[in-house]
């Protein structure tokens, strides 16, 4: 198992309401990335944090958002919540540059939407 | 953006035989390309990955081949077994600093049959 955390584990929203998830990036990765994966589909890219600040995002509406501390844990805040946000929601941290390690995944915050 | 094609969407293949899974990319600049194994209620877990001035790697029964003109690369099982019995994801990432901005394909779903 890899060193990455995520909390809560498993979450109900309704239509509209806004949710925060976090993550803890193993030990000593600087490079957060969040990733939707819908029942049946492959992960999709949300967005990268890197040194606090969003480096690259994925083809997600602005209501996804998110943070990353000094510590480099991360949260992905997302308002408004519609019925497709239903997902497992997974964190993944890494440390550059590239070449050096690949990036190891969380267990996943489930988000449901009613 | 990059695009990730995966075929086919499932594949069942009898125990001992070999299993092939085909992925193609669009965007010229991905240079990384991982696979990763995803069990029913699991985070997924990297298997093998390869990087674009390699054209093959191999790790005991798996075994990743890279075309960069044709812009596809494959997954190979071989001598499987039912414990290999999972959904497949593969990946592509386009970036150069921080890297891990996957773009994953949409899975296979591979059943061994005993």
């Amino acid at each position: 198992e890899t060193g990455v955390t995520q909390s809560p584990t498993h979450l109900i929203k309704t239509r509209g309401q806004q949710v925060t998830l976090r993550c803890s990036s193993q030990s000593g990765h600087n490079t957060v990335s969040w990733y939707q994966q819908a029942l049946g589909q492959g992960p999709q890219f949300i967005f990268q944090y890197y040194r606090e600040e969003e480096n690259g995002r994925g083809n997600f509406p602005p209501r996804f958002s998110g943070l990353q501390f000094p510590n480099y844990s991360s949260e992905l805040n997302v308002n408004a919540l519609e019925l497709d946000d239903s997902a497992l929601y997974l964190c993944a941290s890494s440390a550059p540059p590239k070449g050096e390690e690949t990036q190891y995944f969380g267990p996943g915050t489930r988000l449901l939407v009613l | 953006g990059e695009n990730v094609e995966q075929h086919p969407s499932t594949l069942s293949v009898q125990e001992g035989d070999s299993a092939v899974i085909k992925c193609t990319y669009s965007d010229s600049a991905s240079n990384y390309f991982p696979w990763y194994k995803q069990e029913l209620g699991k985070r997924p877990q990297l298997i093998i990955d390869i990087r674009s001035n390699v054209g093959e790697k191999k790790d005991q029964r798996i075994a990743v081949t890279l075309n960069k003109t044709a812009k596809h690369f494959s997954l190979h099982i071989t001598e499987t077994q039912p414990e290999d019995s999972a959904v497949y994801f593969c990946a592509a990432d386009p970036t150069t600093l921080t890297g891990n901005q996957f773009y994953f394909g949409t899975g296979t779903s591979l059943t061994v049959i005993p």
